[in-house]
């Protein structure tokens, strides 16, 4: 069984702090690792996609980086808004031919004003 | 342009219903496609997906079926719903590493 953990399950900051979350995924066949952002009522939105060890991706004031070796992401928000308040998901992939992928539960993060 | 479009958004069936959730995409041809479903307090799951018209590979076992009667037409389908059949469906679209998402459908089966 392939499991996707995610930690923590949900955070609560205030504006303007820092954050990160973290991504555990099975080291072994790695093909792609994927980072959404999801607020709800909405679909998952794209975030990152990282197919490199040692990969090191930014958006704005998201960062993301990969270490397929050990099988560890970290996504860092840099001084939180309230608007980054979401469901952040990352998910493995496994192959290129069939495109699956295994999502964690989940960090959901709620950003207080 | 490129686009992905599911419905219904919302939908409350009664159990022993059946079901059928529609996902099409514009803008591309032969796209891999997928249907993901959020069950209460858990995480996305894989339940098909499709690399081509007709070919449909199931993740999971379940009361769920699904077809590709079309390049870019994707259908979830139940011919009779049970409650734990209750959770957040989504079509996805693989556009080359990354995917793209329909809106999702809210199932709640009563």
């Amino acid at each position: 069984i392939l499991n996707v953990e995610q930690s923590p399950q949900s955070l609560h900051v205030q504006e303007g702090d820092s954050t990160n979350f973290t991504c555990s995924f099975p080291s072994s066949n790695f093909y792609a690792l994927h980072w959404y952002r999801w607020e709800t009522a909405k679909s998952p939105e794209a975030l990152f996609v990282m197919t490199l060890n040692g990969d090191e991706k930014k958006k704005g004031r998201i960062s993301a980086t990969l270490n397929t070796k050990e099988g560890y992401s970290y996504l860092y928000i840099k001084g939180s808004q309230p608007e980054d308040s979401a469901t952040y998901l990352c998910a493995f992939g496994r192959s290129s031919n069939t495109g699956k992928l295994i999502f964690g539960q989940g960090t959901t993060l709620q950003v207080k004003p | 342009s490129q686009t992905i479009h599911q419905w219904p958004a919302t939908l409350v069936q009664p159990v022993g219903s059946p079901l059928s959730l529609e996902c099409t995409v514009e803008g591309t041809s032969n796209p891999n496609l997928y249907w993901y479903r959020q069950a209460a307090g858990r995480g996305l799951q894989l339940l098909f997906y499709s690399v081509g018209i007709g070919q449909i590979s199931s993740e999971v076992p379940q009361n769920l079926s699904a077809s590709r009667p079309q390049d870019r037409q994707f259908i979830l389908s139940s011919k009779k719903l049970l409650l734990s059949d209750s959770g957040f469906y989504l079509c996805a679209w693989r556009q080359g590493a990354g995917y793209t998402f329909g809106s999702g459908t809210r199932l709640t089966v009563v």
